[in-house]
């Protein structure tokens, strides 16, 4: 089982550069999830999806954008990278009441 | 706003210790409570979800309680191993309109077992 995949798993990007992250579920869950992990503290949400078509903005929202344009995917976007942006990506997905799925992640630095 | 705190930040022990992390949240209107162990270079894997309405759960050596008046909550290790190093993350389950949820995480407790 494939279960939650993240790509890439390594990135590094200059200030100012774009780029997508892509998460992809074969669980067929409803729900998707992009977090940020910084050193000393939890993950925060960032953005998340109901389903396809819908998302909404978690608590750190800003300089990123979503779209969920297929059930299985997930993709965050960050236009023009910062420092501050600098950080371990993970995306989850989950079903119902379920525990939500993570993926291992992707490292990104913003040099 | 929730902020959910974990004790000790970083842990050493001896194999074959039974040893206690700490989580503590400010609200209490939680949905429901979630322990993650998360290793190196890797994401998340849930150990035990407790739901507002129980106390406990228990999966093989882990042992969970939640005490949401106190807003506290508690996961023992029994007999740990060095496999069991690992840093170990809870998260408080709160719903959001619409009938889904939100994780707010602690910072983790960073465990590290010894031979």
């Amino acid at each position: 089982n494939a279960g939650v995949t993240q790509t890439p798993k390594f990135r590094v990007l200059k200030t100012g550069q774009s780029m997508t992250l892509l998460c992809a579920q074969d669980m067929n869950h409803e729900y998707m999830y992009w977090y940020r992990q910084d050193p000393g503290m939890g993950l925060r949400l960032i953005h998340y999806s109901v389903g396809e078509g819908t998302t909404a903005k978690g608590e750190v929202p800003d300089g990123y954008n979503v779209s969920r344009l297929k059930k299985q995917n997930f993709l965050l976007g960050l236009e023009s990278a910062a420092p501050s942006q600098t950080s371990v990506y993970f995306c989850a997905s989950k079903t119902g009441d379920q525990p939500q799925h993570f993926g291992d992640g992707t490292r990104l630095s913003i040099l | 706003k929730q902020e959910v705190t974990q004790i000790p930040a970083a842990l050493s022990v001896p194999e074959g210790e039974n040893l206690v992390l700490n989580c503590s949240f400010t609200d209490s209107a939680i949905y429901n409570l979630q322990w993650f162990r998360q290793d190196p270079g890797k994401g998340l894997t849930s150990l035990l979800l407790i739901q507002s309405s129980q106390r406990e759960q228990t999966s093989g050596r882990l042992n969970a309680s939640l005490d949401k008046s106190s807003g506290r909550s508690t996961l023992y290790i029994a007999a740990s191993q060095p496999g069991d190093s690992a840093t170990y993350l809870c998260a408080v389950i709160r719903p959001l309109s619409g009938g889904y949820n939100k994780l707010i995480f602690g910072a983790g407790t960073r465990l590290a077992v010894h031979p």
